[in-house]
């Protein structure tokens, strides 16, 4: 059972937006900075957005990132296959002083 | 632009010690930030472990830290990782990676090793 939650699975088509939500609480989202980052099939974990809503150098603009409350949200527009991974947000937790990552979110391109 | 690469036994047996290297490139240790260790059991989710400042100073999982061992050796410009007591639940794959502290989050990951912990 993750700190954050995050949905198993979202589906879009082609061309299409999609949001990926995050669960936190006071101790962590509400407090902290959220980072997510994209896991492409056997590769290592790629950081996509830090500090809720920057992009790295590289990562294109149809990548957002945004937080409110004790909740984030990762959004995908112009939906390609190249984007099917799976995506995880992460964050620090102040209740135990560690970092934390939600369960993970598979998206697939349709 | 910096390098991280993980090293250590593919297979570990039961209740022995799992050990890790990684191996920096482009950054100095000793210049600053904190250094860490995330894992991922097969089909799973990420998992994070430590962080470790260039000084020692380190934040631990809680539900890992009482078997964790982490170390910064800034001569060779590498940072460890131990894991006592293993059982089958500690096989995954390992990634070290730089954590930007304040800001917590994970901007250079290396690209894993698979530990097996297995008789």
């Amino acid at each position: 059972q993750s700190v954050l939650t995050q949905p198993p699975s979202v589906s879009a088509a082609p061309g299409q937006k999609v949001t990926i939500s995050c669960s936190g609480s006071s101790s962590n989202i509400g407090k902290k900075y959220v980072s997510w980052y994209q896991q492409l099939p056997g590769t290592a974990p790629k950081l996509l957005i830090y500090e809720n809503d920057k992009r790295p150098s590289g990562i294109p603009d149809r990548f957002s990132g945004s937080k409110s409350g004790t909740s984030a949200t990762l959004g995908i527009t112009g939906l390609q296959t190249g984007d099917e991974a799976d995506y995880y947000c992460g964050t620090w937790d102040t209740s135990v002083s560690a970092g934390v990552f939600g369960g993970g979110t598979k998206l697939t391109v349709l | 632009q910096v390098q991280l690469q993980e090293s250590g036994p593919g297979l570990v047996k039961p209740s022995e010690t799992l050990s890790l290297t990684c191996a920096v490139s482009g950054h100095s240790l000793s210049s600053g930030y904190y250094w860490g260790w995330i894992r991922q059991p097969p089909g799973k989710g990420l998992e994070w472990i430590v962080i470790i400042s260039h000084s020692g100073s380190a934040f631990y999982n809680p539900s890992l830290k009482s078997r964790v061992t982490t170390s910064v050796d800034t001569s060779k410009n590498q940072f460890s990782l131990k894991l006592s007591s293993v059982t089958a639940a500690d096989t995954a794959v390992y990634y070290c990676a730089r954590y930007i502290s304040g800001y917590d989050y994970m901007d250079y990951w290396g690209q894993g090793t698979l530990v097996t912990v297995s008789s």
